[in-house]
Formats: structure tokens, C-alpha cells, sequence
């Protein structure tokens, strides 16, 4: 059974540029959520999709969006970045959410030069 | 809202050695899971136990175990006869239970302690 797939694994930015992240759930998984982590803040909830629905957000500001596929798929979207925005970004897969527990992906680490 | 206390940022012990890992948790919601993670250098979370609250029975998983203790709101993490391969961050984090489906919102981590084994 594949894991949760996150690409790219590495990317570098320049402030007020775009990104766009992308996690693979696991197979039959339909809630996906996003966390960042960073050595100051230690990890954050970004959002939580199910179905295609974002169900949850955590306390960003609105240049973080993301959005799911009909096959589960989520993307992520970081607009105009900031040098603060540099961080490891996870994301983790659940069957309906919590009570199946969560598996994260590796992570993309994204640094904003 | 809430709240998880990690108050060890770093433990470093011999090998062999039990080691404890603390945690405390605030929360309002009656219902909740909480989840202990490793995070190795590579940086995945590498899920080890998930919790909920109303079940307080401790586990044991091999030379891991867990007592809960809701009295206290705590929820500590013990490796017995630690080896190097246990060097890592520990994550314990707290999830609301909200849905009916049983699906929580995302997680509440704490900071984090990062577990030192010397051979």
C-alpha cells in the first residue's frame, strides 16, 4: 500500500512568488490536511479537506489556500511569499479524519529566498 | 482552545536506559484523540499510537507503552532499554473528536522532545 506522496520534495522561491504544493493520499483516503512546521512556531494546522470540502482551518492568513480532487488529491497555494514562509510542509492522509489516525507524507521544504 | 505541553525540549540519555516523555494537554471538547509521532532527521511523521479519550487503558507495544491518565491530562510516552535507533523528535498531539463520522479536526501539536541515545 503506497504512502502519502508530497511533491516537490525541496523547492526554492523568491519572495513574492507563488507556489503550489501537491499530496497524494493514501489510496481510498478521503480527508487530507496541511501542516507547517517551522524551529519558532514547532508545527501548525494549515487546513483539513474531505471530499472536496475544506472542513477546518487553522489560524493563517488568506495568501495560504489549497483545494482537493474528485480522486482525493490536494494542492496547496502560498501567494505572494514571504522569507517567513520558509518551513517544511506536511501532509497527512485519514480514512474519515482523526479516529483512523493520520499518516504523513516526507514533506516539501520550501525556502523563500 | 487547545493546548499541548511538551515541557522537555531535549532528553539525552545512555543507551539502555529508560527514558519518559512527557505530556499534558488542555482541551474543552469531551471527546478527543491524542496521538504520539516520531519525527526522524529525514523529517516524516512516523505515527506510533493514537488514543481516545475515553478509553484510559495503558498500552504496551514492544518496548513502547503509554499511560494515560485523564485525571491529570496527561498522556506520557515510555521507551524501555532505549536503543540509538530511538534518536529522534517526539510529537504528542491532541484532535478534537467533532463528526459524526467520527473525523476530528486537525491536529494540536506540542513543540516537541527531541530524544538523544548514546550508544
Amino acid at each position: 500500500k503506497a504512502g502519502v506522496t508530497q511533491t516537490p520534495r525541496y523547492l526554492i522561491k523568491t519572495r513574492g512568488q507563488q507556489v503550489t504544493l501537491s499530496c497524494s493520499p493514501i489510496s481510498g483516503h478521503r480527508s487530507v490536511s496541511w501542516y507547517q512546521q517551522t524551529p519558532g512556531q514547532g508545527l501548525q494546522f494549515l487546513f483539513e479537506y474531505f471530499s472536496e470540502t475544506q472542513r477546518n482551518k487553522g489560524n493563517f492568513p488568506g495568501r495560504f489556500s489549497g483545494r482537493q480532487f474528485s480522486n482525493s488529491r490536494s494542492e496547496m497555494n502560498v501567494s505572494t511569499l514571504e522569507l517567513g514562509d520558509s518551513a517544511l510542509y506536511l501532509c497527512a492522509s485519514s480514512g474519515t479524519g482523526g479516529g483512523n489516525g493520520y499518516t504523513f507524507g516526507s514533506g516539501t521544504r520550501l525556502t523563500v529566498v | 482552545a487547545q493546548k499541548v505541553t511538551q515541557a522537555q525540549t531535549e532528553i539525552s540519555v545512555v543507551e539502555k536506559e529508560d527514558v519518559t516523555l512527557d505530556c499534558v494537554y488542555e482541551t474543552r471538547d469531551t471527546t478527543y484523540y491524542l496521538f504520539w509521532y516520531k519525527q526522524p532527521p529525514s523529517g516524516e511523521l512516523v505515527f506510533l499510537i493514537r488514543r481516545n479519550s475515553f478509553d484510559e487503558q495503558n498500552e504496551i507495544s514492544g518496548r513502547y507503552s503509554w499511560n494515560f491518565q485523564k485525571s491529570t491530562s496527561s498522556f506520557n510516552f515510555t521507551i524501555t532499554a532505549s536503543q540509538v535507533v530511538d534518536s529522534a523528535v517526539y510529537f504528542c498531539a491532541l484532535a478534537p473528536r467533532r463528526y459524526s463520522g467520527g473525523g476530528a479536526d486537525g491536529l494540536t501539536f506540542g513543540k516537541g522532545t527531541h530524544l538523544i541515545i548514546q550508544p
